[in-house]
């Protein structure tokens, strides 16, 4: 059973470009988290989604920014425009029930490491 | 805004010795986790306690949570060289969106000297 699967591992993009990140959650996985890490820092909530459902995105710019979970294929991180303050880890995670129903269920991907230069 | 702060920010103890963090957090919470990251890594989960459990073991994990202070300890016994990560807690609360959310703190540096 493959865990949370994240891709590209690492993207390098110039100013202005456009950056996509994909997450593949685990089998039977509904539940999708979208989560950015800084040099040093913690994780950052950014966006909770359930297939084709955006729940809680109280944590994501109001710019340049958009996720989606369709009902087939991966999430998408989109980032439009970059600049470098984007430059950060960004964490996918899945659980099979919402995070109240689900304990200690949540599993983390390996990460998108995006470089803005 | 950040929920959990941990403390130390960073930990170096010889092998064998315990290692113990901290987390203060300020909402009321669900439950509070602790989870480990390598570094270059993603986050590999360790053990949750909820808000009503004062403490919780696992293996060499010891997880105390006093929520009249806001606030968990992380104990590590008999630490190895493979210890050495980040740790990082996290809270799990009800959002202002209606959903529940897994809020992270910045983490403690272990370093584990062999």
């Amino acid at each position: 059973n493959a865990g949370v699967m994240q891709n590209p591992r690492h993207l390098v993009r110039r100013r202005g470009q456009e950056a996509r990140l994909r997450c593949s959650p685990m089998k039977g996985h509904s539940h999708v988290y979208w989560y950015r890490q800084l040099p040093e820092e913690g994780l950052k909530f950014m966006v909770y989604l359930q297939k084709e459902n955006i729940i809680d995105e109280s944590g994501m710019p109001k710019e340049r920014f958009s996720a989606e979970f369709p009902k087939e294929g991966p999430s998408i991180l989109r980032i439009q425009q970059v600049v470098r303050g984007d430059s950060a880890a960004y964490f996918c995670a899945s659980s099979r029930d919402s995070l109240i129903n689900s304990g200690n269920t949540i599993y983390f991907g390996e990460g998108s490491w995006l470089t803005v230069v | 805004s950040q929920q959990g702060e941990e403390d130390p920010q960073a930990l170096s103890i010889q092998e064998g010795e315990n290692a113990t963090m901290n987390c203060s957090y300020k909402t009321s919470i669900n439950n509070l986790q602790w989870y480990r990251q390598n570094s270059g890594r993603g986050l590999v989960h360790l053990i949750l306690i909820r808000s009503n459990e004062r403490e919780k073991h696992s293996g060499r994990l010891r997880v105390t949570l006093d929520t009249s202070k806001k606030s968990s300890s992380l104990l590590i016994t008999a630490s190895r060289a493979a210890d050495t990560a980040s740790y990082f807690c996290a809270t799990l609360s009800e959002s202002g969106a209606g959903s529940y959310q897994l809020t992270f703190g910045k983490g403690t540096k272990l370093s584990v000297i062999p």
